[in-house]
């Protein structure tokens, strides 16, 4: 079975710009979770969808939006980039959602300049 | 919310011997207690976790210990191998309506041969 895939895996972007990101679950899974991770907050969650409805949101402003597809794949979307936008953005998938045992893909560096 | 503390953030061992990671945790409802490994340019991958309802468990070289009481838990790997130096993650994560897990900010493991 074919892991979690998020493409690109790398972008550079000025601040300003808009970045989308992609992610394919496993096979099966209908939950997507997305988190942000750099090296001074660590791992953070951003948003979670099951069924295309989104059902957690963590404490990111409203330019961070998401969407889930009726196949399960899912895109986040930044709006107006900032520096501070820099990191590893990973997504994971479950079968049914956050509370069981989390999958993660290799993630999407994002570099804004 | 809930909030992890990991320590240390760096650990340096030489090949053979013990390492152990310790984290914290506040939220005394949290009842799932997983450990990631994130290797140089993937995501986190699991490696154990635990539930509340026990009190350790071990996988070959790899153990994690719970006490509830205290609210921390650890991770043990015996006889290190070089190919064990990565990124550590652990994480808390409770039920019902915030099952979100919390991670805390890694432990960055380096095995000298």
């Amino acid at each position: 079975k074919a892991g979690v895939t998020q493409t690109p895996r790398y972008l550079i972007k000025t601040r300003g710009q808009q970045v989308t990101l992609s992610c394919s679950p496993i096979s099966g899974h209908r939950s997507v979770s997305w988190y942000q991770q750099t090296p001074g907050q660590g791992l953070q969650f951003l948003f979670e969808y099951f069924s295309e409805t989104q059902r957690n949101k963590g404490n990111f402003p409203g330019r961070f939006s998401g969407r889930q597809f009726s196949n399960s794949r899912s895109e986040m979307n930044v709006s107006t980039l900032e520096l501070g936008d820099s990191a590893l953005y990973l997504c994971a998938s479950t079968q049914r959602g956050a509370q069981e045992t989390q999958y993660f893909g290799p993630g999407t560096r994002l570099l804004v300049l | 919310g809930e909030n992890v503390e990991q320590h240390p953030s760096t650990l340096s061992v030489q090949e053979g011997d013990s390492a152990v990671i310790k984290c914290t945790y506040s939220d005394s409802a949290s009842n799932y207690f997983p450990w990631y490994k994130q290797e140089l340019g993937k995501g986190p991958q699991l490696i154990i976790d635990i539930r509340s309802n026990v009190g350790e468990k071990k996988d070959q070289r790899i153990a994690v210990t719970l006490n509830k009481t205290a609210k921390h838990f650890s991770l043990h790997i015996t006889e290190t191998q070089p190919e064990d130096s990565a990124v550590y993650f652990c994480a808390a994560r409770g039920t019902g309506g915030s099952y979100i897990p919390t991670f805390g900010r890694g432990t960055s493991l380096i095995v000298h041969p």
